[in-house]
This record gives structure tokens, C-alpha cells and sequence, in this order.
């Protein structure tokens, strides 16, 4: 069965330094999100993208974030300058073309992101 | 704005137990609900789903009916095994794009 796939499983970087986080979502998925999970807390949305374009973004995706597909398989998020407060768990989901308009998301396993 | 409420947890229960995680939600219009399971180490995996009033989604054995009129999404199953051991997240989707989830109940199960 198709997977989101998430690469690294765990990153650990410095504050201020720019931390690239990777996904490959589910082949003939058209919408791609981002979300985040401090430890012990709710998950976040962050960011949805369609099109080559970003379509939502909540008011934890500052100038900071940035998303991108640079081909056709990757779905990429950049912190550009990290902070402490960072330190989550991020979750990529994508979803399908769907006419029903239900939307379901396929969330992959998550990268751990620690900032010391 | 749209929100999910959900138990606190953790809940624990010996195993073949009945269980219940109650899950509410305020949303404008007509969202799509779901419940979401977490695994230990593992990602967020859709447990189950439903998209009008009165559907009833159901999958492993869990149940969930969504009731317009207590907006509730109430998660339960009738005899829970230790494999049952997770986090479960309610969560509803609206007319935006973005999933908004409950803050999540930890279930132990034990044999």
C-alpha cells in the first residue's frame, strides 16, 4: 500500500541554523500539508500547498517556514533560522483529487526536530 | 473559530473492557470528522472517519457515530486488547483545508 515517506526520522541542529526537513508523498496526491507536534501537546497545522502554490498557512508558518516541491516527488519544509522552541515533531500528510470533498489526509511517520 | 475536545487521558483498562473516549467539536457548516491513532513511535494513522450526521464509521472493531445535534464523534469498542495501547486523536476537517485536532488520549491497556 502507498506510504508517506519522511526523511530524516530524527534531526538534531543548533539554534539559528537552517534545518531542511524531506517528504515524498503518495504518488497521485495533489495536496500536501505540514503539521507539528510539540511534545505533550496538540497537533498543529502549519501549511497546506496546492498547485506549486501555498493555499493556507496557520500563524506558525512566519517568515521563517518555507515549503517547496522542487520536483515531482518531494515535498520539502525549511526552518530557515531555528529556534528552542522549534524542537516538535512534524508530521507531511498529502491527500488525493477527491469530488467527494472529504479530504483524507495520509499523514507520514514524522520527523523529530531538536534545536539545542 | 473550529475545535475539537476530546477526554483527558490517560485512560487505562484491563483488556476485553468496554471503551469510550469522548470527542465533541464546534465547527461552522458541515465538517468531516476522524479519529486518528498513534502508535508508539509511529506516525499518525487514520483510525476511522465520517463525513455527515448520523454516518457511523467504524474500523478494528472501534465505532464512532457523528451526532449533529450534541456534536459529538464518540470513539468506542466493545472489548479493547493491549494492542490497543495508543494515542487517539479526534480531529475534524471543515470547509478549509487544514485538519484541527483534539489534544489526544493516551490509552493503556493492560493484560
Amino acid at each position: 500500500e502507498p506510504e508517506v515517506t519522511q526523511t530524516p526520522s530524527h534531526q538534531v541542529t543548533q539554534m539559528g541554523q537552517e534545518v531542511i526537513l524531506r517528504c515524498v508523498p503518495i504518488s497521485n496526491h495533489l495536496y500536501f500539508y505540514w503539521y507539528r507536534q510539540i511534545l505533550g501537546q496538540k497537533v498543529e497545522f502549519l501549511v497546506s500547498f496546492y498547485n506549486n502554490e501555498i493555499s493556507e498557512k496557520s500563524e506558525i508558518f512566519d517568515d521563517q517556514f518555507s515549503v517547496e516541491r522542487p520536483d515531482g516527488s518531494n515535498f520539502t519544509l525549511k526552518i530557515r533560522s531555528t529556534k528552542l522552541e522549534d524542537s516538535a515533531m512534524y508530521f507531511c500528510a498529502s491527500s488525493p483529487p477527491d469530488w467527494r470533498g472529504t479530504y483524507e489526509q495520509y499523514f507520514g511517520p514524522g520527523t523529530r526536530l531538536t534545536v539545542t | 473559530g473550529n475545535s475539537v475536545t476530546q477526554m483527558e487521558g490517560p485512560v487505562t483498562l484491563s483488556e476485553e473492557a468496554f471503551l469510550t473516549i469522548n470527542c465533541t467539536y464546534t465547527a461552522t457548516g458541515y465538517p468531516s470528522l476522524f479519529w486518528y491513532v498513534q502508535y508508539p513511535g509511529e506516525g499518525l494513522q487514520l483510525l476511522l472517519k465520517a463525513t455527515k450526521a448520523d454516518d457511523k464509521g467504524s474500523n478494528k472493531g472501534f465505532e464512532a457515530t457523528y451526532r449533529k445535534e450534541t456534536t459529538s464523534f464518540h470513539l468506542e469498542k466493545g472489548s479493547v486488547q493491549v494492542s490497543d495501547s495508543a494515542v487517539y486523536f479526534c480531529a475534524l476537517r471543515g470547509r478549509d483545508d487544514k485538519i484541527i485536532f483534539g489534544k489526544g488520549t493516551r490509552l493503556h491497556i493492560l493484560p
